[in-house]
């Protein structure tokens, strides 16, 4: 049971180029979700889903897309890397079910654009 | 989702009683109160949950006076690895897609 795993744990892209941050989980966890953390500061969430073929928007979307084709799967791609862009990424999961939710992270993938 | 308030930042020496307390004025009533903490360069992880009362665990005491507007973390005896972010969120199983994290506290346990 590994729980969820993130990959690549580093990389470092060029102004303008797209990248995919690759999340699986193998709890059967209906509910994924991606944050971004910049240094000192908390989490914030940029996408989020509740299922296969459902993707919502957290608090900061834009040069983020999403899509869950799989239960066990939810990519983040940027789709044109930015320095702001420069952050570490944590992916989350969770059961939809009776009483609060708990989340699961990764380990964390960390994002350099230059 | 309720908003949370904590202290940005918490100093303790080793060995002694950390309470770290959580303002969350606009608590729904189905809203649980769930702590994380994060160590530097790991992901949050699950310290305690709790809907009311007193809830302990092998790592922490979470307390929750009746009215629910605010919330206590107690952590018995810390040791320097209990150096860590905390954070505090309010949420219930319809939110689970909006898990919302303010900016946590600070812990710093000196020896």
């Amino acid at each position: 049971n590994a729980g969820v795993t993130q990959t690549p744990k580093f990389q470092v892209l060029k102004t303008g180029q797209s990248m995919t941050l690759q999340c699986a989980q193998d709890m059967n966890h209906e509910y994924m979700s991606w944050y971004r953390q910049d240094p000192g500061m908390g989490l914030r969430l940029i996408h989020y889903s509740v299922g296969a073929g459902i993707t919502d928007q957290g608090e900061v979307p834009n040069g983020y897309n999403v899509s869950r084709s799989t239960t066990e799967d939810f990519p983040l791609r940027l789709l044109s890397a930015a320095p702001s862009q420069t952050s570490v990424y944590f992916c989350a999961s969770s059961h939809l079910e009776a009483g609060a939710n708990v989340l699961t992270f990764g380990a964390g993938s960390r994002l350099t654009v230059l | 989702l309720a908003k949370t308030t904590q202290p940005i930042s918490m100093d303790s020496y080793e060995g002694q009683e950390v309470n770290i307390t959580c303002s969350h004025n606009n608590i729904a009533t189905n809203d649980y109160i769930t702590w994380y903490q994060q160590f530097p360069s790991q992901g949050p992880r699950f310290i305690i949950q709790g809907y009311k009362t007193k809830v302990t665990n092998e790592v922490a005491s979470l307390f929750i006076p009746a009215d629910r507007k605010s919330s206590t973390l107690s952590l018995p005896r810390v040791s320097l690895s209990d150096t860590a972010v905390y954070y505090c969120l309010v949420g219930a199983e319809n939110y689970g897609q909006n898990f919302v994290f303010g900016p946590g506290t600070r812990l710093s346990v000196l020896p």
